[in-house]
Formats: C-alpha cells, sequence, structure tokens
C-alpha cells in the first residue's frame, strides 16, 4: 500500500463547478501537506502548503487538513478551463530524514470543460 | 525572481551511456532536491543536497548520483542508462535548511529518453 493515495480520475466538470481533490495517508510523521499543479510537460507549481490540521485559502483555492483522519482536500471554486492540469498532492515529515523529501499521491487529472 | 531552471530540456541516450543534468536553484536557496517522474511510479525522491552535502537519499541504485557546487548549483550523473531511466528529472529548491520541507519550488524538469 502507498504512503499517500489520490484517486487518480480523470475528473471532469463544466466551467464555474466546484472542483474537489483528495488524498490520504498512513504515515502519522506527516506534517506538512502541499498541493501542486502540473500542466502537461511542465513542471510542478506549489498552489498550496500548510502546515499541520486546519484550514488555508487563497482566492478560489482551500486546502483543508484533517491529520485526525489522515485526509487532505483541495477545493477550486469557480473552476476555469485554465485550471484543466494534473492536481498533486504532496507531504512531508519534520526532522533530518525529511530533507527535501517530499512524498507524492498519483496526481488527479482534471478537465474544466466551457 | 527568476526560477528553477534546469539544462538541457530533453536529451536521448542509448542504453550503457551515461547522462548529467543540471539545475541552478532559485538565488538565494542553498537546498536543493532532485526527483524522478514516470508515468506508473509518480513523483519519487532521489536526493537532497544542502551546502554540497548530500543529508538525504532516495531508494534508488548507486547508478544515481549527485553533487552540489559552492554557489548552490548542483548536477544530478546517471551512469549505465536502462531503458527504465527514460523519464522527467525534475530539481527543486527551497530556501530553508532546516529539517521539514519547506516551500518546494520546482524546475520545468529534463526529460530523458533512453533508446
Amino acid at each position: 500500500q502507498k504512503e499517500v493515495e489520490q484517486d487518480p480520475g480523470p475528473l471532469s466538470v463544466p466551467e464555474g463547478a466546484i472542483v474537489s481533490l483528495n488524498c490520504t495517508y498512513s504515515n502519522s510523521a506527516f506534517q506538512y501537506f502541499m498541493w501542486y499543479r502540473q500542466y502537461s510537460r511542465k513542471g510542478p507549481e506549489l498552489l498550496m502548503y500548510t502546515y499541520s490540521s486546519g484550514n488555508k485559502e487563497d482566492g478560489r483555492f482551500t486546502a483543508q487538513v484533517d491529520k485526525s483522519s489522515k485526509y487532505i482536500s483541495l477545493f477550486i471554486r469557480d473552476s476555469q478551463p485554465s485550471d484543466s492540469a494534473t492536481y498533486l498532492c504532496a507531504m512531508s515529515a519534520a526532522g533530518g530524514t525529511s530533507y527535501g523529501k517530499l512524498t507524492f499521491g498519483q496526481g488527479t487529472i482534471l478537465t474544466v470543460h466551457p | 525572481k527568476a526560477g528553477v531552471t534546469q539544462t538541457p530540456r530533453y536529451l536521448i541516450k542509448t542504453r550503457g551511456q551515461q547522462v548529467t543534468l543540471s539545475c541552478s536553484p532559485i538565488s538565494g536557496h542553498r537546498s536543493v532536491s532532485w526527483y524522478q517522474q514516470t508515468p506508473g511510479q509518480g513523483l519519487q525522491f532521489l536526493f537532497e543536497y544542502f551546502s554540497e552535502t548530500q543529508r538525504n537519499k532516495g531508494n534508488f541504485p548507486g547508478r544515481f548520483s549527485g553533487r552540489q557546487f559552492s554557489n548552490s548549483r548542483s548536477e544530478m550523473n546517471v551512469s549505465t542508462l536502462e531503458l527504465g531511466d527514460s523519464a522527467l528529472y525534475l530539481c527543486a529548491s527551497r530556501l530553508a535548511g532546516q529539517g521539514g520541507s519547506g516551500e518546494l519550488f520546482f524546475g520545468e524538469g529534463s526529460r530523458l529518453t533512453v533508446l
């Protein structure tokens, strides 16, 4: 079983929809949680970065972390065709063994159609 | 502010050859990490360098190696290439040197094809 599980989709939604992306994880040492967006043939772009449990909002994006359930989510409001990409969750523990090391989910392919 | 720069962007090699990939981190970032991305395995951590020292390493064979220079630029090398090494190799940099990932910023990647 992978440490981080993410539904690969694909997910197709109409423009303006609310999108919900989720990951579950098994390693209770994870304390840093991130969401990346990756367009085709590009590198991952950091969207959201959170530490421990709670919510964080940035424009149309909201990240939620529930450490008790080992579950993280990314919500995209008023989705746009330009949001069409692969969304990757990533997480990391604290401490020396975590230096530079993120554990990624498989990524969810999202298509927003006009 | 310039982002993470990787060269070359694309390259084709044959089995048994070796390859060197280069990464220039964001100015002021001292930590550089390398990742391999394939359709089957996704993004996997290779290693991390800070102040010219490898501090962390993923589960890859010894054919994969790297180094960091005093200006924080980094290179990774893959020797005796195998077909399975075909992948997008991503470099990422971060500001902090302490434990925990910090905010990791990725380059566009070097796409390696092994024939």
